[in-house]
């Protein structure tokens, strides 16, 4: 019974370019959750999407940041154009009903912006 | 916006010794949930709570939702050096979808 998986692990970027972040939510699970954290910070909610919707965006930047999460496939994170400020762990959580039930945490993926 | 306030942000304990920490919000909240997250890794789920003043246990782990529904304690008895990490409470709050995460509480245990 495979967890939340997020790949890549680690991602290396230069200013300007784009960033894809991958998230397979467990299984059974339609809800979920992308977070951001800082060093020796806690983690920021960024988005909380179901199949096909995005029912809040309201921790998202308003530009440069987008969130899907298809029919099909795993949820995407895209971060166009990125900064340094960009750089962070981002953590993806699925939940089987969204809501108030608990969320079930990826490994996350570790954003570098040279 | 909301804020949650976690205490203490770190502590050093003894191998055996009992720990307590705890979280605090100025709104109410209708889920806490208690996580441990490892260096390099995402936050592992220890303990949720869905209703104010339950009171709930997970092996050396124990947690209780507060009546006021502002607050939560994490208890962690008989320490061992495994229980090293950081914990992080996270409140839903109401009549939102989004968790509130605060601000972790780094345990270090002396062998």
């Amino acid at each position: 019974n495979a967890g939340v998986m997020q790949n890549p692990r680690h991602l290396v970027r230069r200013r300007g370019q784009e960033a894809r972040l991958r998230c397979s939510p467990m299984k059974g699970h339609s809800h979920v959750y992308w977070y951001r954290q800082l060093p020796e910070e806690g983690l920021k909610f960024m988005v909380y999407l179901q199949k096909e919707n995005i029912i809040d965006e309201s921790g998202m930047p308003k530009e440069r940041f987008s969130a899907e999460f298809p029919k099909e496939g795993p949820s995407i994170l895209r971060i166009q154009q990125v900064v340094r400020g960009d750089s962070a762990a981002y953590f993806c959580a699925s939940s089987p009903l969204g809501g108030d039930h608990e969320q079930f945490f990826g490994p996350g993926t570790r954003l570098t912006v040279l | 916006g909301q804020q949650l306030n976690q205490s203490p942000q770190s502590m050093f304990i003894q191998e055996g010794e009992d720990v307590s920490m705890n979280c605090t919000s100025s709104s109410i909240f209708n889920t806490w949930l208690w996580y441990k997250q490892d260096p390099g890794e995402g936050p592992v789920l220890l303990i949720a709570l869905y209703k104010a003043g339950e009171l709930t246990s997970n092996g050396r782990l124990t947690a209780q939702f507060g009546i006021t529904r502002k607050d939560s304690f994490l208890n962690i008895s008989a320490s061992i050096p495994s229980d090293v990490g950081i914990y992080f409470c996270a409140g839903q709050v109401s009549g939102t979808y989004k968790y509130i995460f605060g601000t972790g509480t780094r345990l270090k245990v002396l062998a």
